[in-house]
C-alpha cells in the first residue's frame, strides 16, 4: 500500500521569507511524486512532479521541491513567499510501475503574512 | 494547455432527485478519469477511476449504483448521484489523465441537497 504524510496542518511564513511545506511518502516501487495546490472553493492546480532525474525538480510559480530517496521525502520549498501563495497544498504519491492511482496527503494550509 | 472544467460549478437540489455532473478535458483527450470528493478541510477521496469505453472502477466502500459513471468519450465523463440525500452534499472534484501521466483537475462541483 502506498502513503503519504504531510506532517504539519499548517505552515505560517512572512512574505518575503523563505517557506519549506513537507512530505514524505512510501510505496512498494519507484514512486512518482506530486504536488499541488488548491485554493478555496476550486479544483487542484498541478504544480510540479518527480518522475525520474534530476532530484531537484522546478514547478509553476516558482515552487520546486527536491526528492530525497534515502529520507523518502519530497518537500516543497520556495524561495521568497508571496502573500498569494496562500492556499492549501498536497503531496501525492503513485507507484511508477503499472496501473496505480494517487494517493494524498491530507493537506497543508500556507499562510503568508504581509 | 491540460485544461478540465467541470458543469455545474454548484448545484442545489432537493431530497431524492438525481443530479449529473460533467467533466470534460478541453485540449486533450483523457483515456483515463477520476472522481473525487472533498468533505470540508480534509483531503481528496477517490470515488471511482474510469477508462473511455469501459465500466468504471468503484473504490471500496462507494455504492457504484448511487453513484452512475459514464465515460462516454475521450473528453467527457459524467458522475450522476442518483436519488441524492442530505449526506451526499460536498465538494465533487474530477480529474483527467492522458496514458496514465499527470492528473490534471477541474474546478469543482459543490453539491448541496436539502
Amino acid at each position: 500500500a502506498q502513503s503519504v504524510a504531510q506532517p504539519e496542518d499548517q505552515v505560517n511564513v512572512a512574505e518575503g521569507n523563505p517557506l519549506t511545506v513537507k512530505c514524505t511518502y512510501s510505496v512498494s516501487g519507484n514512486p512518482y511524486l506530486f504536488w499541488y495546490v488548491q485554493y478555496p472553493n476550486r479544483g487542484l492546480q498541478f504544480l510540479l512532479k518527480y518522475i525520474t532525474g534530476d532530484n531537484l525538480v522546478k514547478g509553476s510559480y516558482g515552487f520546486e521541491a527536491e526528492f530525497n530517496k534515502s529520507q523518502t521525502s519530497f518537500h516543497l520549498k520556495k524561495p521568497s513567499a508571496l502573500v498569494s501563495d496562500s492556499a492549501l497544498y498536497f503531496c501525492a504519491v503513485r507507484e511508477g510501475s503499472g496501473y496505480s492511482t494517487l494517493t494524498f496527503g491530507k493537506g497543508t494550509m500556507l499562510l503568508v503574512s504581509p | 494547455g491540460a485544461v478540465v472544467s467541470q458543469h455545474p460549478s454548484w448545484v442545489i437540489c432537493k431530497s431524492g432527485t438525481s443530479v449529473k455532473i460533467e467533466c470534460r478535458s478541453l485540449d486533450f483527450q483523457a483515456t483515463t478519469m477520476f472522481w473525487y470528493r472533498q468533505f470540508p478541510k480534509q483531503s481528496l477521496m477517490l470515488m471511482a477511476t474510469s477508462n473511455e469505453g469501459s465500466k468504471a472502477t468503484y473504490e471500496q466502500g462507494v455504492e457504484k449504483d448511487k453513484f452512475l459513471i459514464n465515460h462516454a468519450s475521450l473528453t467527457l465523463s459524467t458522475l450522476t448521484v442518483t436519488s441524492a440525500h442530505p449526506e451526499d452534499s460536498s465538494f465533487y472534484i474530477c480529474s483527467a489523465s492522458r496514458q496514465g501521466e499527470t492528473q490534471y483537475f477541474g474546478p469543482g462541483t459543490r453539491l448541496l441537497v436539502l
